[in-house]
């Protein structure tokens, strides 16, 4: 059974970095083929693709967030983390965390982290 | 970026009834070397994470009733529920991971009962 779960801070102030971290159990983001991916959600909105690691440690990253996110993985830890620079109110959002089946999309998701931004 | 645009907003469909949900891709989203269209549909409940319903268009993932149904290729997909039950509530996303560089969703269509 896969899990995973995101953890982090739920309050960061604007020009701050955030890091987030997903643990996860039930599969290794070292197999082949199988990656873990980030998306947001900002309340009441749709969601929206931030990044995708790879076993193989091919990073992708959406294009319009690209200059302030890093994705990395820990095998040894079952983690991905993901850190996200100078934030802004507007990327207030419930951050998930999700399993990336081999030569498919996300299939498993964590239960996600509301973060808000302000002062 | 492919763009997915998903219609209607929203929808009210009675009980038993069917009710469809059309996305349509920017640009095609079939992969001609495998014939497969990378697309998936997304069901979201109030307060849970996304639950996949449906890849390649129109794969069913395991344990999702077959009430649920998706179809379409290139860059017109439907999802249809053919009998709405209660617990069928909820915003239903499309995703297209044609593109290895950038994966997008439609903005949602919500699903209420009438």
């Amino acid at each position: 059974q896969i899990t995973l779960k995101e953890s982090g801070p739920t309050l960061v102030k604007p020009t701050q970095t955030l890091t987030l971290t997903c643990t996860f159990s039930g599969f290794s983001v070292s197999t082949s083929g199988v990656g873990v991916g980030w998306v947001r959600q900002p309340p009441g909105k749709a969601l929206e693709w931030l990044a995708t690691i790879y076993w193989d440690d091919d990073k992708r990253y959406s294009p319009s967030l690209k200059n302030r996110l890093t994705i990395t993985k820990d095998t040894s830890k079952n983690q991905v983390v993901l850190t996200m620079t100078n934030m802004d109110p507007m990327d207030t959002a419930t951050y998930y965390c999700a399993h990336r089946r081999f030569r498919l999309t996300l299939d498993s998701w964590g239960q996600g982290i509301l973060v808000t931004v302000s002062s | 970026d492919i763009v997915m645009t998903q219609s209607p907003d929203s929808l009210a469909v009675s009980l038993g009834e069917r009710a469809t949900i059309n996305c349509k891709s920017s640009q095609s989203v079939l992969y001609n070397s495998t014939k497969k269209n990378y697309l998936a549909w997304y069901q979201q409940k109030p307060g849970q994470p996304p639950k996949l319903l449906i890849y390649w268009a129109s794969t069913r993932e395991s344990g999702v009733p077959d009430r649920f149904s998706g179809s379409g290729s290139g860059t017109d997909f439907t999802l249809t529920i053919s009998s709405l039950q209660a617990e069928d509530v909820a915003v239903y996303y499309c995703h297209q991971y044609y593109s290895t560089l950038s994966w997008t969703f439609g903005q949602g269509t919500k699903v209420e009962i009438k």
